[in-house]
């Protein structure tokens, strides 16, 4: 079965530091690839997609990067946190069928 | 940018009632998709309904679809306490498989 694994949980971070989150994806081949930020209590802001290895496009100009080295896993990216960076931030799969998503648990960012 | 927007944007009943929550969206779609969200954690996928579909079911989930209207809604018959959650409906447009969300609903089921 397919399963999807996104770390950290939390993560508390200074402003200007760097930031790498990791998200990867089992038991499927050839995935499109999410990253997805939620403000509290909203809702989600779609911020990089990926069709492929390499493939990255990016939804919304700001502090952030995506990278897809390999088939299954995706990075989010930033050399310099700012405050409005924080945020919980989601990565998800899908076939690319037109079907429906599959979330990893979620990423909770403080830029203190 | 957001495409559907949830109303209510907050929901409270009592358990054993039906909860009604409703999705308005602006351009033609693919396909719309309702997602759960738990406090703190990740979406679930709760049921698809394609463009040429009008009602769908799934247990004690029944979604319908009014393209004309550009709406849907999400009954949950028989609400129990574990349905506390937050309800998004998304849209998959046409020619793009990027899903866009809306704000969500807050249902709270009291025992």
């Amino acid at each position: 079965s397919q399963t999807i694994h996104q770390w950290p949980a939390t993560l508390v971070q200074p402003v200007g530091s760097p930031l790498s989150l990791e998200c990867t994806v089992e038991g499927t081949s050839n995935p499109n690839l999410y990253w997805y930020r939620q403000a509290a209590g909203r809702g989600l802001q779609l911020l990089f997609y990926s069709v492929g290895i390499g493939q990255i496009s990016s939804e919304v100009p700001q502090n952030l990067s995506a990278s897809r080295p390999q088939d299954r896993q995706f990075i989010l990216s930033s050399k310099k946190l700012l405050l409005s960076d924080s945020g919980f931030y989601l990565c998800a799969w899908s076939s690319g069928q037109f079907g429906g998503y599959t979330f990893g648990s979620g990423t909770r960012l403080t830029v203190v | 940018s957001q495409q559907g927007e949830e109303d209510p944007q907050a929901l409270s009943i009592q358990e054993g009632e039906n909860a009604t929550m409703n999705c308005s969206y602006k351009t033609s779609i693919n396909n719309l998709q309702w997602y759960r969200q738990n406090s703190g954690r990740g979406l679930v996928h709760l049921i698809l309904i394609r463009s040429n579909e009008r009602e769908k079911h799934s247990g004690r989930l029944r979604v319908t679809l009014d393209t004309s209207k550009k709406s849907s809604s999400l009954l949950i018959t028989a609400s129990r306490a574990a349905d506390t959650a937050s309800y998004f409906c998304a849209t998959d447009n046409f020619g793009n498989e990027k899903l866009t969300f809306g704000t969500g609903t807050r249902l709270t089921i009291i025992p």
